[in-house]
């Protein structure tokens, strides 16, 4: 079955600093992949998303993230973090033969001044 | 304007009580869905639509009943309120029934006392 691990629960870090979000996947062939943010009280805005090819994708709002087929990952990152960053984040896999999105447990950035 | 867009954002309601929320999406997307957010941020999905037609029903209580009168709206009524039903509820919609970018609404939070 189709998973998806992110194992930090808590992230803080001081604003400036770079960033780096875990997420693992379970899928047995190329998912899709995706991560969204939540800012306190509003919905879900998706940052970056990966279907193929370069296995660098750029996002919204200066993160980027890595496919790495041989680790299963799709880790979030950011080289200079801001306060308005402070949010949680949802990595998500895409289940190729259906149309629903599978969601891990979300990690929650903090950002300190 | 709003892409994705649900109504009400706040829901408080007794036990027992039927209620329904309503999504409306002005992307011209062909599929809508309906996530839900428990009290520990899992996101889950609960239906998908294309086209009107359901195409996930992810073991749902058949209390919960989804109905699209057409491909911009999908409402989701609940029957028999139960504690249990609290949580925040997404709409979301996305272009085709592959898994595909998603927009969110802002989501319903939902609390039965």
């Amino acid at each position: 079955a189709q998973s998806v691990t992110q194992p930090d629960i808590h992230i803080t870090v001081s604003e400036g600093a770079s960033l780096e979000l875990r997420c693992n996947y379970s899928y047995g062939a190329t998912p899709y992949l995706f991560w969204y943010v939540q800012s306190p009280g509003q919905g879900l805005q998706l940052l970056l998303k990966y279907f193929s090819g370069d296995t660098l994708v750029q996002g919204i709002k200066g993160f980027e993230a890595e496919f790495k087929r041989s680790q299963s990952s799709f880790n979030l990152r950011k080289p200079s973090v801001h306060w308005s960053d402070a949010a949680e984040y949802f990595c998500a896999v895409g289940a190729i033969n259906t149309d629903k999105l599978i969601f891990g447990t979300g990690t929650r950035l903090q950002v300190f001044p | 304007d709003t892409a994705v867009s649900q109504t009400p954002k706040y829901l408080v309601t007794q036990m027992g009580n039927d209620k329904s929320i309503k999504c409306e999406q002005n992307l011209g997307h062909d599929t809508m869905y309906w996530y839900k957010q428990d009290s520990k941020k899992f996101l889950k999905i609960m239906f998908s639509y294309n086209n009107k037609e359901l195409i996930i029903n992810e073991t749902v209580p058949n209390r919960f009943s989804p109905k699209s009168p057409d491909k911009a709206h999908l409402n989701l009524h609940i029957n028999s309120l139960e504690l249990g039903d609290s949580a925040v509820y997404f709409c979301a919609s996305s272009q085709g029934i592959k898994a595909t970018e998603a927009f969110f609404g802002q989501g319903t939070r939902l609390t039965v006392v």
